[in-house]
């Protein structure tokens, strides 16, 4: 079946030592998003690409970076993982064609635990 | 003004009862909208889409829209315990390929 597919599940990472997540999707879709969402509250959005057009949010640190070197795979890079960096993580992807108005695809998420 | 806003809850609603949720936008030009659930430590999963005023029907699940009032509702019948879940509305931000997020409805459906 076609999906978005995030590993690890779960990720237990060393204050300061880098990190990075990965996200995949076989639905060959455009657009793909990193989402972090701390607990109770909304997801928010750190940058998307639009194919190879990346996107960063004007808010988010620059201690976030991400690369896609493909379509299908897209990856989120934390340089320097502070306590305040520990939510989970979610990967998304939309259609060019729909954009946000088919609605996202979301993968199952990685939750980052920073000791 | 937050450009999506919801009751973050908790809301408790009786099995079998009608459970009533409201989101609110500030963005006049939105086109469409989505309510999506999270069920604890899970990613959201879209439940329903609305992009005319009205209603839409799926299953037990109802969305409501009003662009004049700019909100956009969704109602739940015969509400079982696994309903109970966050329930996130969502709008696409204008001119841009993305999705802002409500902060979500904590919704408990007692037994």
């Amino acid at each position: 079946d076609a999906m978005v597919i995030q590993n690890p599940r779960y990720q237990v990472t060393q204050f300061g030592k880098p990190v990075t997540l990965s996200c995949s999707q076989t639905l060959n879709h455009n657009v793909m998003y990193w989402y972090q969402q701390k607990s109770s509250q909304a997801p928010k959005l750190l940058f998307h690409y639009y194919d190879k057009d990346f996107n960063n949010e004007a808010d988010t640190p620059d201690n976030f970076q991400s690369r896609r070197p493909n379509t299908s795979f897209c990856f989120l890079d934390i340089r320097s993982p502070g306590l305040g960096d520990a939510a989970m993580y979610l990967c998304a992807t939309s259609k060019d064609s729909a954009g946000p108005r088919g609605g996202y695809t979301f993968g199952s998420g990685t939750r980052l635990t920073v000791v | 003004q937050k450009e999506v806003e919801q009751n973050s809850g908790p809301l408790s609603v009786p099995e079998g009862a009608i459970a009533s949720l409201n989101c609110t936008y500030s963005d006049r030009g939105s086109q469409s909208f989505f309510w999506y659930r999270q069920y604890s430590g899970k990613s959201p999963e879209l439940i329903m889409s609305i992009y005319s005023n009205g209603d839409k029907e799926d299953g037990r699940f109802t969305a409501q829209l009003n662009k004049a009032s700019q909100y956009v509702s969704l109602l739940i019948r015969d509400s079982q315990p696994s309903d109970s879940a966050t329930y996130l509305c969502a709008v696409p931000s204008q001119g841009a390929q993305k999705l802002v997020f409500g902060q979500g409805t904590r919704l408990t459906i007692n037994p």
